[in-house]
């Protein structure tokens, strides 16, 4: 099955620190990966995503992400992080269907920024 | 906000009561998802939509009912309903079916069942 699996229910770091998020995929194919971060009862919102070309991508907020086939991993990085990055962080995966794609969602991440 | 738009944010109802979430989306799309966040748990795929035609149903009770009248707009009939079925219901659109781009959510309905 394609899946997208995180490893880490929660990690915590000090603010002003670099922090990494964890994600592995499971797909046959190219992947379409992404990455979205979800603030207390609101929605998903996008942060990046990678579908070729360059193995490290750049998106919202100052994050990043980099792409390692040979590790089949897909983590969530930033320089340093702020107490206002705290919140929970999806990684998910496009999976081919017959007639439509969908995204399928790791369990999720939550990061703790602290002072 | 992001272009998808969910009513109402909150919504409390009774076993017996019949309610609809709506969903609005005016980003010219033509796919529309309705996702399950229950705590604790990966979120749940529940229907999807292209082009207003239902392609995905995955094995949702039919106490859940979606309708999908244009490609703008989403709703997810509620009737009859289990206090496990509390939790937050999230729509989403993508561009097309393809899901290129990924998606664009709403900021989801909380809903208790009592």
């Amino acid at each position: 099955a394609q899946s997208v699996a995180q490893p880490e229910d929660q990690v915590n770091v000090a603010e002003g620190n670099p922090l990494t998020v964890k994600c592995t995929y499971s797909v046959s194919g190219n992947p379409y990966l992404f990455w979205y971060v979800q603030y207390p009862n609101r929605g998903l919102q996008f942060l990046l995503k990678y579908i070729t070309g360059d193995n490290l991508v750049k998106g919202s907020y100052g994050f990043e992400a980099e792409f390692n086939k040979s590790q089949t991993s897909f983590h969530l990085k930033k320089p340093s992080a702020l107490v206002s990055d705290s919140a929970l962080y999806f990684c998910a995966v496009r999976v081919l269907t017959g007639t439509a794609s969908k995204l399928t969602f790791g369990t999720g991440t939550r990061l703790q920024v602290t002072l | 906000e992001t272009g998808v738009t969910q009513t109402p944010r909150h919504l409390v109802m009774g076993m017996t009561n019949k309610k609809s979430l709506k969903c609005e989306q005016h980003l010219g799309h033509n796919a529309m998802y309705w996702y399950k966040q229950s705590a604790k748990k990966p979120l749940e795929l529940m229907f999807v939509y292209s082009l207003e035609e239902r392609v995905e149903n995955n094995s949702v009770p039919s106490r859940f009912s979606p309708e999908c009248p244009n490609s703008s707009h989403l709703f997810l009939h509620l009737h009859t309903l289990q206090p496990e079925d509390s939790a937050l219901y999230l729509c989403a659109s993508s561009q097309d079916a393809r899901v290129v781009r990924g998606y664009t959510f709403g900021s989801g309905t909380r809903l208790t069942v009592v």
